[in-house]
């Protein structure tokens, strides 16, 4: 069965630091993309950045970048100049290939701190 | 930038009484999706529906669960008979391609469930 692994249930930065938060998975595939998404308090569930497993680039979306290490299938999330709307809960997720679903770790609870 | 839209937002409703949640996916997305997050808990799938039937399904839904496509609009979940624990944010998605492997999935904004 697909894992994927969030080992930080909380983590609080200053504003205008960076943070990075971690994300490890299972898959046998080749090819597949991985995902953040960011939850608020409003709970609405937001595409945050999304990474092809074949490209060796790194995803980047303004402030927010990944560190993709395929071999070692991490995908961890960086913020930069964190900003206060960052605070939210933060899913990683990653599709199981050949079917639809995704499977999300089990969160990250970030809060920036003013 | 298009929405899925979800009503009601909030539904209160007593144990074994059935309900169903609304969904309109995105007008030309073809996969749609239902997940749901217990408090506290992590996002989980329940369901995903494409041409008009299931194409996959968790061990969560069980035989309480179904999904319809009325129209060419709406997709609903029903739960037939609610117990305590179906009580849980719901979310649907929807995607145009195959969500997932390599599509960019769009998630509602919720319909939080209540089950007294």
């Amino acid at each position: 069965a697909q894992t994927v692994t969030q080992s930080q249930p909380e983590m609080s930065v200053q504003e205008a630091e960076t943070v990075t938060l971690s994300c490890t998975y299972d898959t046998s595939e080749n090819n597949y993309y991985l995902f953040w998404y960011k939850q608020p308090p409003s709970r609405q569930m937001i595409l945050v950045i999304r990474q092809e497993a074949y490209k060796q680039q790194n995803a980047t979306e303004n402030r927010f970048s990944v560190n993709f290490q395929k071999a070692a299938k991490s995908f961890s999330l960086k913020i930069s100049d964190s900003q206060l709307g960052d605070t939210a809960m933060y899913f990683c997720a990653s599709p199981n290939f050949g079917n639809e679903k995704l499977t999300f770790g089990t969160g990250t609870r970030l809060t920036i701190i003013p | 930038e298009p929405e899925v839209t979800q009503t009601p937002s909030h539904q209160v409703t007593q144990m074994g009484q059935e309900v169903i949640l609304r969904c309109v996916p995105i007008s030309n997305h073809l996969y749609f999706y239902w997940y749901r997050q217990i408090l506290g808990q992590k996002v989980e799938f329940l369901v995903s529906f494409y041409n008009n039937e299931i194409s996959e399904k968790s061990e969560i839904f069980d035989d309480q669960f179904s999904v319809e496509r009325p129209d060419g609009s709406n997709f609903t979940l029903k739960i037939r008979s609610t117990k305590l624990e179906d009580s849980a944010m719901y979310f649907c998605a929807s995607s145009a391609g195959q969500g997932g492997s390599n599509e960019k999935l769009f998630f509602g904004s919720g319909t939080q469930l209540s089950v007294l």
